[in-house]
């Protein structure tokens, strides 16, 4: 089967602009998840969808980043404006259900830099 | 809610010998453990895992082992090889936020040494 497709691969904007990353989950896939993995660190989640609906986004700062999945498919993660801090890789993961009792598929990020 | 340590953060081995990387976690309700191997530039996959009501679990040359009262979980890979040279990260299911996000460790550099 096919993986979890993102783009762009790489990203460098300049601090204040915006940005938005596209994730194509496996087929069938109803759970879809944005990871930020920051250099060094674990993976740490922004944002949990359930086909289109939010199941959990508390760690999501909201007052710059944004996230949609329309049709239960595609997702598009956003940030407006990007700050320093934002420079990470975001990871963007699919799951046949929501209960985590399963491993993820990651795609293989996209890699965004804040200058 | 759920917190993970993983040790060590770098870990060289010589090709042949065998590497074992440790991870705590403190909710005692997670119930599925699993590990990721990530290579440079590539998102994490999943290279084994374990639920709550097994004690161990072995594939091939890679074998996790689970001990609930502590609350710990190893993984070990014997006759490693240069092609493990890689980061790899556990996890726990993080039940008491009612969603099932995973919550990883801070990951351990592992490098196979020829």
């Amino acid at each position: 089967e096919a993986g979890v497709a993102q783009s762009p691969r790489y990203k460098i904007i300049e601090k204040r602009q915006s940005v938005a990353f596209w994730c194509n989950p496996i087929s069938g896939h109803a759970t879809l998840y944005w990871y930020q993995q920051i250099l060094g660190q674990g993976p740490k989640l922004l944002i949990q969808f359930q086909n289109n609906g939010v199941v959990d986004d508390s760690q999501l700062p909201k007052d710059r980043f944004s996230a949609e999945r329309l049709k239960g498919v595609d997702s598009t993660l956003k940030i407006q404006p990007a700050k320093l801090e934002d420079s990470a890789v975001y990871l963007c993961a699919s799951s046949l259900e929501d209960r985590g009792r399963y491993g993820y598929t990651f795609g293989s990020g996209t890699r965004l830099t804040v200058v | 809610g759920e917190n993970v340590e993983q040790h060590p953060s770098t870990l060289s081995v010589q090709e042949g010998d065998s590497a074992v990387i440790k991870c705590t976690y403190s909710d005692s309700a997670s119930n599925y453990f699993p590990w990721y191997k990530q290579e440079l530039g590539k998102g994490p996959q999943l290279i084994i895992d374990i639920r709550s009501n097994v004690g161990e679990k072995k594939d091939q040359r890679i074998a996790v082992t689970l001990n609930k009262t502590a609350k710990h979980f190893s993984l070990h890979i014997t006759e490693t090889q240069p092609e493990d040279s890689a980061v790899y990260f556990c996890a726990a299911n993080d039940r008491a936020s009612g969603t099932y996000k995973y919550i990883f460790g801070t990951g351990t550099r592992l490098k196979v040494l020829a």
